[in-house]
């Protein structure tokens, strides 16, 4: 299995900060990257697929780079409805994994 | 809009048979742009892809439940269903089915609707 690494696993920010999500895979996917943002109690939401493509309605102060092992998820600007928590998820090969993680929370 | 609902018991006793179901309204199930997938949460958990299915009956599974895992597909009901057989309290989590979306090349599939959820817990 492919294994996903996301770095941090929580962080505190307050609104207007940037904020930088790293994902890492044990092996290059390409761009089989997709980014999805969790609020509590709630069903994944999908933000960006392909590494850094934009899903519709999503803001566009959230943007997504990167390739082979390495992509980041970037946030311009904080705002309040964007405390919850991110998963970075590999489509490049079944079984789909996840990383574990991380959890944006109100500094 | 499309929209996807899971449907099934909220308790199961262990040793027993977790069978769920996904109604797909809004839009076509029979696409090859598509799968149909069954993701897992344990409560304060992360997220565990358990298999997809495409409306051909074409499955994947995660090996690390594809002993215990079947998969149908009822495309006149727009319907897809996931059954967890010998379940134990390992098993206990939200379940979530999805839709998995390819792009127009047909690659980089992304999970772009899903179901709300449904708690399945494993107890006597």
């Amino acid at each position: 299995d492919i294994q996903m690494t996301q770095s941090p696993s929580s962080l505190s920010a307050s609104i207007g900060d940037r904020v930088t999500i790293t994902c890492r895979a044990s092996e290059s996917i390409t761009t089989y990257l997709n980014w999805y943002q969790q609020k509590p109690g709630k069903a994944p939401y999908l933000l960006i697929s392909a590494a850094s493509s934009l899903q519709s309605g999503v803001p566009s102060r959230f943007s997504g780079s990167g390739s082979g092992t390495y992509f980041t998820l970037t946030i311009r600007s904080l705002q309040p409805e964007d405390f919850a928590t991110y998963y970075c998820q590999q489509s490049y090969t079944t079984p789909r994994t996840f990383g574990g993680g991380t959890k944006v929370e109100i500094k | 809009q499309l929209q996807l609902q899971e449907s099934g018991p909220g308790l199961v006793k262990p040793s027993e048979t977790l069978s769920l179901t996904c109604t797909v309204s809004g839009g076509s199930i029979s696409s090859l742009s598509y799968s149909w997938d069954w993701i897992r949460q344990p409560p304060g958990k992360g997220l565990e892809w358990i298999g997809h299915i495409f409306y051909t009956g074409t499955t994947n599974f995660n090996p690390s439940l594809q002993s215990r895992v079947t998969m149908s597909v009822d495309t006149s009901k727009k319907q897809f269903s996931l059954k967890l057989d010998s379940v134990t309290a390992a098993d206990t989590a939200v379940y979530y089915c999805a839709r998995g979306a390819y792009d127009s090349s047909g690659h980089r599939p992304a999970l772009d609707y899903w179901g709300q959820g449904t708690l399945v817990t494993v107890s006597s």
